[in-house]
């Protein structure tokens, strides 16, 4: 199946820093997700990407959707404690053949940030 | 504000027996998918359903069932519980892009 590559794993950062994560596939993908997870909880979305090389913000969130269509980053800027937790790609296809809505997301591995005071 | 609910939270099962997690959403979304969680591989797709009345595999489908009960419910069978089928379970309902997830159901199988 379909693979996503992201990196880092984790990382450990100082309060009031940024931060920058990616992901990469070896498929194209038609929409890609930034999603964070807190621990005990399920993924929430962050940011959503619908066209290659676009570049959105959240706050002091960007991310964007690479040219090719096989990867995308995400930056956080000025980190904050409550920034930790995991953050996951995710590339989205329709489902097919009898899909109606229904969307297919592959998740990355997932990068653990965590904020120092 | 609900969204999406997962029941139990919590599950610890003995190999081979069975259990069925619920999962119900209230904001009238067609679709909705079963995944499972392993430390360091993300979330893989187990089962969805693009509409009520159709369920579909995903990536991971062995030893599980599904059921769309109607439009807001949608639970995963386990049949005969074995330990590689420990993982944390969320469900997820979509209309399009964004899907919203549950809290999980964290399994263990002993």
């Amino acid at each position: 199946g379909q693979q996503l590559n992201q990196s880092p794993q984790s990382m450990f950062i100082q309060e009031g820093e940024d931060v920058s994560m990616n992901c990469t596939s070896s498929s194209i993908f038609n929409t890609w997700l930034w999603y964070k997870q807190d621990p005990g909880e399920g993924p929430v979305l962050l940011i959503a990407l619908y066209k290659a090389g676009e570049l959105t913000s959240n706050g002091r969130l960007t991310a964007q959707f690479g040219i090719t269509r096989k990867d995308s980053f995400l930056n956080i800027s000025a980190s904050i404690p409550s920034d930790v937790g995991i953050y996951f790609c995710a590339g989205q296809l329709k489902l097919a053949p009898r899909s109606g809505s229904a969307r297919q997301l592959t998740f990355g591995s997932g990068t653990q940030l965590t904020v120092l005071p | 504000n609900a969204g999406v609910t997962q029941t139990p939270k919590f599950q610890v099962l003995k190999t081979g027996q069975s259990m069925t997690l619920q999962c119900a959403q209230d904001m009238n979304h067609n679709s909705m998918y079963w995944y499972r969680q392993d430390p360091g591989m993300g979330l893989r797709l187990i089962y969805y359903s693009a509409s009520e009345g159709t369920t579909d595999k995903g990536e991971v489908p062995n030893g599980y069932n599904v059921s769309r009960l109607n439009k807001r419910e949608f639970s995963l069978r386990l049949e005969s519980a074995a330990p590689s089928q420990t993982s944390v379970y969320f469900c997820a309902s979509s209309e399009l892009t964004e899907a919203f997830f549950g809290q999980g159901t964290r399994l263990t199988v002993v």
